[in-house]
């Protein structure tokens, strides 16, 4: 079974620009994630998507980042402009827990992460 | 912030049981204790997860202490491979993770 798929692996930006980054879960999964992970720290959650609707965006700054999830499969991460603080890896998660499942159901796969440089 | 507290770090030689405590005093009833670990510069992996019962699968048993305020996980065997950051999280449905614990598996 393939596992999560996220390009490009590393990227290296200066501040005020912009950047996507893209994920392909595993095929099935309903629910996909997008964390970030600051150097020393655990992953955060920055957005959650049920198919192709957005259960949890709570944490994601909405200023400069967007995301979507067309047609309920692949997701883009878009920062538009980036600043130094978003140098970071931001990983990509899919799972099949649907909303009021069961918690047992909740082992979420976790793709390679793109790593994030910003100048 | 995260509701369970692990230690920075924890040492272990290699072919010895490693035990990685975490405290999550403040767990809801519904809420279940997951254990992921996260292997250098690769993303997390799910180890385990539990409600109230010990819990034992291919990798690893998880042991809940009867009022559910504390855990443990055990690494029966641990190898050179299992030197990682352990994350201990409580929750229903979200996870979030905290910092870890830091487990170096020595020869």
């Amino acid at each position: 079974e393939a596992g999560v798929a996220q390009s490009p692996r590393y990227k290296i930006i200066e501040k005020r620009q912009s950047v996507a980054f893209w994920c392909n879960p595993i095929s099935g999964h309903a629910t996909l994630y997008w964390y970030q992970q600051i150097l020393g720290q655990g992953p955060k959650l920055l957005i959650q998507f049920q198919n192709n609707g957005v259960v949890d965006d709570s944490q994601l700054p909405k200023d400069r980042f967007s995301a979507e999830r067309l047609k309920g499969v692949d997701s883009t991460l878009k920062i538009q402009p980036a600043k130094l603080e978003d140098s970071a890896v931001y990983l990509c998660a899919s799972s099949l827990v649907k909303l009021g499942g069961p918690p047992g159901e909740n082992e979420q796969f976790f793709g390679p992460g793109t790593r994030l440089t910003v100048l | 912030d995260a509701k369970t507290t692990q230690p920075p770090s924890m040492d272990c030689a290699e072919g010895r049981a490693a035990n990685l405590p975490c405290n999550h005093s403040t767990i809801s009833g519904n809420e279940y204790v997951y254990w992921y670990r996260q292997i250098h510069s690769q993303g997390p992996q799910y180890i385990i997860h539990g409600l109230k019962n010990n819990e034992t699968n291919e990798m690893a048993s998880l042991i809940i202490t009867e009022d559910r305020k504390s855990s443990t996980l055990i690494l029966p065997h641990a190898t050179l491979r299992d030197t990682a950051v352990y994350y201990c999280i409580v929750g229903y449905s979200t996870l979030t993770f905290g910092k870890g614990t830091m487990l170096l598996v020595s020869p």
